[in-house]
């Protein structure tokens, strides 16, 4: 779904450093979400944000922290990389009550 | 929380069979109940859903089907195709609204 863009779509990276993963929509939504995807593991939650001004942990936040810039743009950054960080990251999307989530295309990570 | 177990982990079938994949949740507050398909290298993607006051839905060769009493659902496809093989995850909403993911089921179609 183009509508839902995600950059860089993959990063190395080195223990210790910060970086931010970034993620943007058209869809005029305005709820977003955060997801790593590990083998066998399904999809984590890390966080999620309702509207501009509203942000919420998930399962799995340590270690995370977002930042909802606009309606239209969610972040994702990683204080201080480490290594159990490396996954694939999902940027997702819906409409208030509507349940469908729309997904980003996924960044890769890999923290050496 | 919830838990959510997928069962098979792995279902391989001969083209033209039919798949049938299993959820199971502990949440007895759900009342919501997506499948999402993954293609190799892609990302999720919703194809059929139901709420907790419905026991089956159909869309074409897909339905789902569920019991709240035994706090199941199940996703099956009929006349499976080549583009049928992807991983299959089912993601219960939780009492907290949220999606609560299943580890995946990989379909594999056998021509």
């Amino acid at each position: 779904d183009a509508d839902v863009t995600q950059t860089p779509r993959n990063r190395i990276t080195k223990t210790g450093k910060r970086i931010m993963l970034e993620c943007s929509q058209t869809k005029g939504h305005d709820r977003m979400y955060w997801y790593r995807q590990d083998p066998g593991l399904g999809l984590r939650l890390i966080y999620y944000s309702f509207d501009v001004k509203d942000i919420n942990k998930g399962e799995i936040s340590d270690g995370y922290s977002v930042s909802r810039q606009a309606q239209a743009k969610f972040s994702l950054s990683l204080e201080s990389a480490i290594p159990n960080q490396t996954a694939l990251y999902f940027c997702a999307t819906s409409n208030g009550g509507v349940e469908t989530q729309y997904f980003g295309p996924g960044t890769r990570l890999l923290v050496l | 929380g919830e838990n959510v177990e997928q069962h098979p982990s792995t279902l391989s079938v001969q083209e033209g069979d039919s798949a049938v994949i299993k959820c199971t949740y502990s949440d007895s507050a759900s009342n919501y109940f997506p499948w999402y398909k993954q293609e190799l290298g892609k990302r999720p993607q919703l194809i059929i859903d139901i709420r907790s006051n419905v026991g089956e839905k159909k869309d074409q060769r897909i339905a789902v089907t569920l019991n709240k009493t035994a706090k199941h659902f199940s996703l099956h496809i009929t006349e499976t195709q080549p583009e049928d093989s992807a991983v299959y995850f089912c993601a219960p909403r939780d009492s907290n609204y949220q999606l609560i993911w299943g580890a995946g089921t990989k379909l594999i179609i056998k021509p």
